[in-house]
């Protein structure tokens, strides 16, 4: 079954700054892999995908991510963090031929000004 | 605005007692899919339909079960419920399963 890691509970960044929000994931087929951001008291809210193509994926609100198939990371990126970026974010993968998506345990990203 | 919609957003209620979460997912999506988000389990998938037919199951507790209906709504029913079951319910929707999931803004069961 797939599985999907965030090693970091708490990420810490200056406004300005780049950030990078980890992401490791395990599947036996072709994974599906997915970013959210979950803001306080709201659902989670879809930040970008990858499921075939570059391996350099850009999505919402100057955020993007990159594939890396031999170290099975989709790590998150931002060149410039903004205070607004402060959430949680989730990781998510899922197999092919799986329906069940599996979210990691969540980071919170806290961007200081 | 996700387009999907949870209703009710608060639901405060007793050990013992039966509650039922309901969904409107956004128009056009076929697939329904339910989580539960506690501190300490994190976000956990529970069960997905896709056109009133159940598509997948994850960690969903014999006490709980869900349906969804020609209209394409979802309901999760939760019985029993004891103090443990206290959480926030997300409810999200899709076109397909390779497709992004789009969130409600969940509903906040509280046991007392």
């Amino acid at each position: 079954a797939q599985s999907v890691a965030q090693p970091e509970d708490q990420v810490n960044v200056a406004e300005g700054n780049p950030l990078t929000v980890k992401c490791t994931y395990s599947v036996s087929g072709n994974p599906y892999l997915f970013w959210y951001v979950q803001y306080p008291n709201r659902g989670l809210q879809f930040l970008l995908k990858y499921i075939t193509g570059d391996n350099l994926v850009k999505g919402s609100y100057g955020f993007e991510a990159e594939f890396n198939k031999s170290q099975t990371s989709f790590h998150l990126k931002k060149p410039s963090a903004l205070v607004s970026d402060s959430a949680l974010y989730f990781c998510a993968v899922r197999e092919n031929n799986n329906n069940d998506m599996r979210f990691g345990a969540g980071t919170r990203l806290t961007v200081k000004p | 605005d996700s387009g999907v919609t949870q209703t009710p957003k608060h639901l405060i209620t007793a050990t013992g007692q039966r509650v039922t979460l309901r969904c409107s997912p956004r128009s056009g999506d076929l697939s329904v899919y339910w989580y539960q988000q506690s501190l300490d389990q994190g976000l956990q998938f529970l069960i997905q339909y896709y056109n009133g037919e159940e598509r997948a199951k994850g960690n969903i507790l014999e006490r709980f079960s869900a349906q969804q209906f020609p209209d394409l709504h979802s309901e999760l029913n939760l019985s029993s419920l004891e103090l443990g079951d206290s959480a926030l319910y997300f409810c999200a929707s899709s076109v397909t399963s390779n497709q992004p999931q789009h969130f409600g803004d969940g509903t906040r069961l509280s046991i007392l």
